[in-house]
């Protein structure tokens, strides 16, 4: 079975640029999560996807952040403009949905924003 | 609001030793459970053992056990038998029964000398 797919792995940018992060889930996975982790922290969600719809973006910065889940599959993070404190890893994980369901990480994306 | 507490930064174990991380938390909820995910270098977050807040009985994976005290919320982990691969970082997690999100603690990181 295919894993938690992202794209890409690493990026580098200049702040005040725009960024966009792409997630490919475990197939049949319904919920899809973005979380950031930041040097020395746990991972702290963003957005998280039922379907295509947003259950919960409390924690995301809505007037840089924002993202997508077309079709209920893959989804795109974009940050617009970068800020120096984005710096971070940015996670996609997806699971069935429960709470007592494992979530299945990708590989992450390490955003540096000089 | 949910909190997870981590308080040791660092841990290390003699190959074939048992180590135990601990974890504490913060809630009003009585639906919930409980996670520990290992983060290798460089490697995906994979869940290691979760434990359900209404069942007693401690989880056990193999080498790896919980020593769960709901009225102390306190939910430790315990390697067995350690082995050059359990070096990583260890984060507890905590998710409701109403909402899949992972709320994590800032991590510790486990060395395991040979």
């Amino acid at each position: 079975e295919a894993g938690v797919a992202q794209s890409p792995r690493y990026k580098i940018i200049e702040k005040r640029q725009s960024v966009a992060f792409w997630c490919n889930p475990i197939s049949g996975h319904a919920t899809l999560y973005w979380y950031q982790q930041i040097l020395g922290q746990g991972p702290k969600l963003l957005i998280q996807f039922q379907n295509n719809g947003v259950v919960d973006d409390s924690q995301l910065p809505k007037d840089r952040f924002s993202a997508e889940r077309l079709k209920g599959v893959d989804s795109t993070l974009k940050i617009q403009p970068a800020k120096l404190e984005d710096s971070a890893v940015y996670l996609c994980a997806s699971s069935l949905g429960r709470a007592y369901n494992e979530q299945f990480f990708g590989p992450g994306t390490r955003l540096t924003v000089l | 609001a949910q909190t997870v507490t981590q308080s040791q930064p660092e841990m290390s174990v003699q190959e074939a030793e048992t180590v135990t991380l601990s974890c504490t938390y913060d809630t009003s909820e009585s639906d919930y459970y409980l996670f520990w995910y290992k983060q290798p270098p460089s490697r995906q977050m994979i869940l290691v053992i979760r434990q359900e807040a209404y069942k007693q009985q401690n989880a056990t994976e193999n080498r790896f056990s919980v020593n769960f005290q709901k009225a102390a919320k306190s939910f430790s982990l315990k390697i067995s038998d350690s082995q050059l691969g359990d070096a990583a970082m260890y984060f507890c997690a905590y998710s409701t029964g109403a909402n899949s999100k992972l709320t994590f603690g800032k991590g510790i990181t486990l060395s395991v000398r040979p």
